[in-house]
C-alpha cells in the first residue's frame, strides 16, 4: 500500500534539473509532495488531484497519470535551498483522507 | 490564521514507562487529524488518524493508542515504552474531507532507553 519512490538519492549541482517519481499499486485519488529538512517537520510542496487539478508551490511542477497511478516532481534550475528529503503521500479513492507516505528521495544540492 | 501546538518537543523515557504527547489546533474546526511516527533516517508512517471526535482509525497493531477527546486536540499514549518506539512524532491536520494539504506540527523526538 506504501506508495514506491524512485531514485531514493540524488546529488545535483546548482542549476541542474532533477526528477522524482512516485508510484501506486491501488488507484489514485490524489497525490501529494512535501520536502522535509533535516530534524524539521514536511513542508508542504503540492497536491495533484483526480481530473488534473493542482494546489502548491508557484515554483515547482509535477504531473500525475492517474490511468498509471504515478506522479513526478520536477526541480529545475536546482538551488541549494532544495536540499532535503522528498516524500510523496497518495490517498487512494477507497480510502480518501488517509495519506500513506512513500519512503522519501534525498536529494543533496552542491554549490 | 490556523496554527498547530505539540509538547513536549522532546522526551527520553525508559523501557516500560507510559507515554502521553498531546496535539492541539487553533484556528479550524473539524479537522482531519494525523499522528505520524519517523524512525532515525527512515520515512514517515501512519499511526492512526481521525475524522471527527470519538473516531479514531489505527493504521499499525502496536502498543500505541489515541485519542480525540475535542474537536482539535489529539493524543497519542501508551501503556509500556518499548525500545523500538524511539522516533520522531509528528501530528499533522488538514481540512475534512479528501485532497487537501496536511498542515504538520514541529514534532517530538522520543528516545526509549
Amino acid at each position: 500500500q506504501q506508495p514506491v519512490q524512485s531514485p531514493q538519492a540524488v546529488i545535483l549541482r546548482e542549476g541542474e534539473d532533477a526528477v522524482i517519481n512516485c508510484s501506486s499499486s491501488k488507484a489514485l485519488y490524489s497525490v501529494h509532495w512535501y520536502r522535509q529538512k533535516h530534524g524539521e517537520a514536511p513542508v508542504f510542496l503540492m497536491i495533484l488531484l483526480k481530473g488534473g487539478e493542482q494546489k502548491g508551490h508557484e515554483k515547482i511542477s509535477a504531473s500525475f497519470n492517474e490511468k498509471k497511478q504515478q506522479s513526478s516532481l520536477y526541480l529545475t534550475a536546482s538551488q541549494l535551498s532544495y536540499s532535503g528529503t522528498y516524500f510523496c503521500g497518495t490517498e487512494h479513492k477507497t480510502s480518501y483522507d488517509k495519506v500513506i507516505f512513500g519512503p522519501g528521495t534525498s536529494l543533496s544540492v552542491i554549490p | 490564521s490556523q496554527t498547530i501546538h505539540q509538547w513536549p518537543a522532546t522526551l527520553v523515557q525508559p523501557v516500560g514507562s507510559p507515554l502521553s504527547l498531546e496535539c492541539t489546533v487553533e484556528g479550524t474546526s473539524n479537522p482531519n487529524l494525523y499522528w505520524y511516527r519517523q524512525a532515525a533516517g527512515r520515512g514517515l508512517q501512519l499511526l492512526f488518524y481521525s475524522v471527527g471526535i470519538g473516531q479514531i482509525s489505527s493504521e499499525v497493531p502496536q502498543n500505541l493508542s489515541a485519542s480525540r477527546p475535542q474537536d482539535r486536540q489529539f493524543i497519542l499514549s501508551s501503556k509500556k515504552l518499548l525500545l523500538s518506539d524511539s522516533g520522531f512524532y509528528l501530528c499533522a491536520w488538514s481540512v475534512f474531507g479528501g485532497g487537501n494539504e496536511q498542515f504538520f506540527g514541529p514534532g517530538t523526538r522520543l528516545t526509549v532507553l
